[in-house]
């Protein structure tokens, strides 16, 4: 079946580091890349909605100069968290989609971000 | 806005008990249903899915039927096991609306 691959699946960093993660779709054509974060023992939020070769759709309350997206092409997106703090702990989460219409989305593994 | 509406966890079972997780969902038009399955540090994994009404979707025992009359696709599974412990999420169309999630704890 379609696999999406998540990497790194942990990172521990200092405060003000910036992290990228990256998200890969193995075996299909990913028009479209969701980035979730999930915080302990809660539901998923998404953050952004990226098309390939546009801008990211950020979600209301989500600042778009802190989580920087990039979908450069079919197989690969990348959220980078810039200047992280410890307030952005939290375990992300990607996910591709092929289709247009109602069809389910392939998710990553997640990443677990840590900052110290 | 779409919104999805889950039972609160956390559910715990004993092993081959019967296994309801409500899930009613606001949307305009006829939204597909999921059912999400995420075991402990790991992504989301598609459980299974109905596209239209009265539609059945299945898969390792589970089952969820969409009914429209009620706006709910409750999860059910006859006999549960220990590997099935995990948190389940119900969610609506393609740019996911998720419920907050479930968590199903099943005891040997």
């Amino acid at each position: 079946g379609a696999v999406v691959s998540q990497h790194p699946s942990r990172v521990i960093c200092k405060s003000g580091t910036s992290v990228k993660i990256e998200c890969r779709s193995l075996d299909f054509q990913a028009t479209t890349m969701f980035w979730y974060r999930q915080f302990p023992k809660q539901s998923l939020m998404l953050m952004a909605t990226s098309n390939e070769g546009s801008k990211a759709t950020y979600e209301q309350g989500v600042e778009k100069d802190k989580f920087l997206i990039n979908h450069a092409s079919l197989t690969l997106s990348t959220l980078t968290v810039t200047s992280a703090h410890p307030e952005d702990s939290s375990f992300y989460i990607c996910s591709a989609s092929d289709r247009i219409g109602n069809q389910p989305q392939h998710f990553g593994d997640g990443t677990r971000l840590s900052i110290l | 806005g779409n919104s999805v509406t889950q039972m609160e966890g956390p559910v715990t079972l004993s092993e081959e008990a019967f296994l309801t997780i409500n899930c009613t969902y606001t949307a305009t038009g006829y939204p597909s249903l999921f059912w999400y399955v995420q075991y402990p540090g790991e992504g989301l994994q598609l459980l299974l899915k109905a596209t239209k009404a009265d539609d059945k979707g299945s898969n390792k025992g589970f089952e969820a039927t969409y009914r429209k009359e009620t706006t709910s696709f409750h999860l059910e599974k006859g006999s549960v096991q220990v590997s099935d412990s995990a948190v389940y999420f119900c969610a609506l169309r393609r740019q996911l609306t998720f419920g907050s999630g479930t968590q199903l704890t099943v005891l040997p």
